[in-house]
């Protein structure tokens, strides 16, 4: 199984910063990384998908960039409903046997 | 659009069985549940999300991530469009939230549609 390894496993920011958040794959996984946001008692939701394509409907403050083996996740300016904890998601894999990353949870300073 | 609806949460004793099921319905013309792959993703109390593995209802193809070979078995029943998640012998450590998800049969296809979870608590 490819390995997924994501960093900071926790931080703090506040209302305005720009946040980044890294993936790395133990393999090349080409664009197929996906990001999801998880709310406490929610179901994870899909931000991104393919590295930087943008799912309908989430803000264009999200944005995601790589390929190959690093990736990252870039929140623009941080608004209150974006404290939660992000997950990288390879779907690289055929059949799909998928990774998560470890997830970082994003708090209020 | 597509709904994936989970079967309650349960309370269990170590050692006892379970099998926990996730309905689909809400298909678009021209799709039905042979036209994903559906997924399973466990959370354990206070941390991440793990992928389990996969089903592919059409012709039952099933896998396993490493992690979860040998503990669990997905199967599906594609005549009412459902996918359960089987435990032999429960553990305490199988306490956890479990998603079922969807995700389509192409080469990079994404979990999109996510069941609400069913939570299984294992305790003497």
């Amino acid at each position: 199984d490819i390995q997924m390894t994501q960093s900071p496993s926790a931080m703090s920011a506040s209302v305005g910063d720009r946040v980044t958040i890294t993936c790395r794959a133990s393999q090349d996984i080409n664009i197929y990384l996906a990001w999801f946001q998880q709310k406490p008692g929610k179901v994870p939701k899909r931000l991104i998908s393919a590295a930087s394509s943008l799912q309908s409907g989430v803000p264009s403050r999200f944005s995601g960039s790589g390929s190959g083996t690093v990736f990252t996740l870039t929140i623009s300016s941080l608004q209150p409903e974006d404290f939660a904890t992000y997950y990288c998601l390879q779907h690289n894999s055929y059949p799909p046997i998928y990774t998560f990353g470890q997830g970082t949870k994003l708090e209020i300073k | 659009e597509l709904q994936l609806v989970q079967s309650r949460a349960e309370v269990k004793k170590p050692g006892e069985s379970l099998k926990i099921s996730c309905k689909a319905s809400g298909f678009s013309p021209g799709y039905n549940f042979k036209s994903y792959w559906i997924a399973w993703v466990r959370q354990m109390p206070g941390k991440g999300l793990e992928w389990m593995g996969v089903i592919s209802p059409g012709d039952s193809e099933t896998k396993y991530s490493l992690s979860f070979q040998g503990q669990v078995t997905i199967s599906a029943d594609k005549s009412i469009s459902t996918a359960y998640l089987e435990w032999g012998s429960l553990k305490a450590s199988d306490t956890a939230l479990y998603y079922c998800a969807a995700l389509g049969l192409m080469v990079g296809d994404t979990p999109d549609y996510w069941g609400q979870g069913t939570l299984v608590t294992v305790s003497s």
